[in-house]
């Protein structure tokens, strides 16, 4: 059973415009939503993260939205720049129990910015 | 300071022959995993561990071996290569298990023939 779902699986927009990527859970244990970047042949880096006390956190064009009662969570990148072409992946996890720490991934969202 | 080191970075194995994939961090990092990476499937976690000489089971353990014996080191043993283990494979280290912070390996891309 796949415990984050994230939607579209790929995504074409323009230079300058809003690129929107949506996750949904099921596990209201989960305390910890990071979204990750990865470019070709590289691993992934986290790019931000969010804890549910919070509805909104922005780092300069990268914002995460999240509703806890919806049980979602969205990456919003404003101005997008083709630099941000990469695939995007959303994960969640649990601060305590026996699956501490363990990162569950949504299966990720191709991005294509193109000038 | 080199973060997550892996390798090989690519390999060929044959069907049925066994490998050991090499994960190294230097940051002292208790938590370490390893990760498979396959089209439209996201990362799947396969091993974990949480310190040195303690490792569990992630969604997709079968056909892998790990061990823990330092903190820096966290390999992978493929004990029998099978087609169905032709991936791209992650290493990742975090400084605690809340999960802040997960720092991953540039990958070992592995075909299976």
């Amino acid at each position: 059973q796949q415990q984050v779902k994230q939607s579209p699986q790929s995504l074409i927009v323009q230079k300058g415009g809003i690129s929107i990527i949506n996750c949904a859970y099921e596990n209201t244990a989960f305390d910890y939503f990071p979204w990750y970047q990865q470019f070709p042949g590289k691993g992934p880096a986290l790019l931000i993260a969010i804890r549910p006390d919070v509805s909104e956190k922005k780092e300069g064009r990268f914002t995460i939205s999240f509703n806890k009662s919806a049980k979602q969570f969205s990456l919003h990148i404003m101005d997008s720049q083709p630099g941000d072409s990469a695939t995007y992946f959303c994960a969640a996890s649990r601060g305590r129990g026996s699956t501490l720490g363990r990162l569950y991934f949504g299966r990720g969202t191709q991005l294509t910015v193109w000038p | 300071n080199a973060g997550v080191t892996q390798t090989p970075k690519f390999q060929v194995l044959k069907t049925g022959q066994s490998m050991t994939l090499q994960c190294a961090q230097d940051m002292n990092h208790e938590y370490m995993s390893w990760y498979r990476q396959d089209p439209g499937m996201g990362l799947r976690l396969i091993h974990y561990s949480v310190g040195a000489g303690i490792t569990d089971q992630g969604e997709v353990p079968n056909g892998y071996n790990v061990s823990r014996s330092t903190t820096e080191d966290f390999p992978l043993r493929l004990l029998s290569a099978a087609p169905s283990q032709t991936s791209v494979y992650f290493c990742a280290s975090s400084w605690d298990r809340g999960s802040y912070g997960y720092t991953f390996g540039s990958g070992t891309r592995l075909t299976v023939v």
